[in-house]
């Protein structure tokens, strides 16, 4: 019931175009659901989060998508960019802990 | 600092030995976290300090395992009699008092046991 489900495991998506990556969780005592970037020798950077009561959150080319009813949440990131190649995380937020999906490896062509 | 620092970023251990891990938390940060990274895994929990009080250890893999932050502020991580299943990236992150208050991480440990 702890668990955080991410999809997909890699991902790779050309120069400009949008990626897609997408959680799932069982717990509805989680109330808040950030997303992480971590870069190799780097620890996770917060890169944008949710409340439940909200169904969307867009800031810059970042958008989180919030499906209470389903308990899915996913990651939009527009016009995609080298520099975007990274790691990301889904995680939910319990009290005070953090349980993070187990990631994806994001790869964008030039 | 303006972010969470860890020291050292890397330790190379023999089987056997103890090691302590250090992470100074930003600055005014009443809540400290440390998480255990697997490689190609996501972070997984540890153990939660409130100011120096240590609310929650349920994470902590085994006995050998010890955290402390004796005045609120620096932590240290310890693990006694080291194993290679304890080979991870040991990251800190520390939010402010208020819950859901964003984590943020230092860049972690690498601690590899030979």
């Amino acid at each position: 019931q702890q668990q955080v489900k991410q999809s997909p495991q890699s991902l790779i998506v050309q120069k400009g175009g949008i990626s897609i990556i997408n959680c799932a969780y069982e717990n509805t005592a989680f109330d808040y659901f950030p997303w992480y970037q971590q870069f190799p020798g780097k620890g996770p950077a917060l890169l944008i989060a949710i409340r439940p009561d909200v169904s969307e959150k867009k800031e810059g080319r970042f958008t989180i998508s919030f499906n209470k009813s389903a308990k899915q949440f996913s990651l939009h990131i527009m016009d995609s960019q080298p520099g975007d190649s990274a790691t990301y995380f889904c995680a939910a937020h319990s009290s005070y802990k953090l349980i993070f999906g187990s990631g994806t490896r994001l790869l964008v062509r030039p | 600092g303006a972010g969470v620092s860890q020291s050292p970023r890397y330790k190379v251990a023999k089987r056997g030995q103890d090691v302590a891990l250090r992470c100074d938390p930003i600055s005014g940060h009443v809540s400290l976290f440390w998480y255990q990274q697997a490689l190609g895994q996501g972070p997984e929990f540890l153990t939660y300090f409130q100011n120096e009080a240590q609310l929650d250890k349920s994470g902590l893999p085994s006995d050998r395992f010890f955290a402390e932050r004796p005045e609120g502020s620096v932590s240290t991580l310890k693990i006694q009699r080291t194993q290679q299943e304890d080979s991870a990236v040991y990251l800190c992150a520390s939010s402010q008092a208020r819950s859901n208050q964003p984590q943020h991480f230092g860049d972690g440990t690498r601690l590899s046991i030979l």
